[in-house]
């Protein structure tokens, strides 16, 4: 299997621009969550899917973020305007079980 | 006060040394407790999984947990410079099936 897959993998953009990060999780996997990564602040959970439904949202900071999944094999997470303080790893990670997380390679984002 | 607490670093040992890594939890409801694994520019990868008070040993790695004080332990022996990475402690257990709570990781290097 080729793992979660993550695009863009870096990705720069100016304040005020929409950014949409993509994630497909791993074939069979029922459980997708989303993970804002800094030096600052760790590793936070944004929001959790669980068969495509929204479980846990409420690690989303700001009506600025968006997450959406349509069917099993693909989530966006999408922030509208974007902020210089959005910069930050962003990791999709998939579960079959809720239990082991996998986690793709991250998108660096940066806000200028 | 948050859910987890680990003291970010830097660990900084020569080859052959024992590493010992901490976390502290705050939910005595936690029931399930990890450690990941990030080399740099990755995403974090599951090192180890226990679900009960006392030691699971795996190699070179040995994790405890003490839930009586709500203490959770990662011990390297004969630690390598391949051992260099971010190790973050992840507990599950709470209101949330299937949601990890993730410390800040410590970031740990090991010289030849």
């Amino acid at each position: 299997d080729a793992g979660v897959i993550q695009s863009p993998r870096h990705e720069v953009t100016e304040m005020g621009q929409e950014v949409t990060l993509r994630c497909k999780p791993i074939s069979g996997h029922n459980s997708l969550f989303w993970y804002r990564q800094t030096m600052m602040r760790g590793l936070e959970l944004l929001i959790y899917f669980n068969n495509n439904v929204p479980i846990d949202d409420s690690g989303m900071p700001e009506d600025r973020f968006s997450a959406k999944m349509p069917n099993a094999s693909f989530s966006t997470l999408k922030i509208q305007p974007s902020e210089p303080r959005d910069s930050a790893v962003y990791f999709c990670a998939s579960s079959p079980d809720s239990d082991e997380q996998y986690f793709g390679p991250g998108t660096r984002l940066t806000v200028t | 006060q948050k859910e987890v607490e680990q003291d970010p670093g830097p660990l900084s040992v020569p080859e052959g040394a024992i590493v010992s890594l901490n976390c502290t939890y705050s939910n005595s409801a936690f029931q399930y407790f990890m450690w990941y694994r990030q080399y740099s520019r990755k995403g974090p990868e599951l090192l180890m999984y226990t679900y009960s008070s006392g030691n699971k040993e795996d190699g070179r790695f040995t994790a405890q947990v003490d839930k009586s004080s709500k203490y959770i332990s990662l011990f390297i022996r004969d630690s390598q410079p391949s051992d260099s990475a971010t190790y973050l402690c992840a507990i599950e257990g709470g209101s949330t099936l299937g949601r990890l709570y993730f410390g800040r990781g410590t970031q740990l290097t090991v010289w030849p």
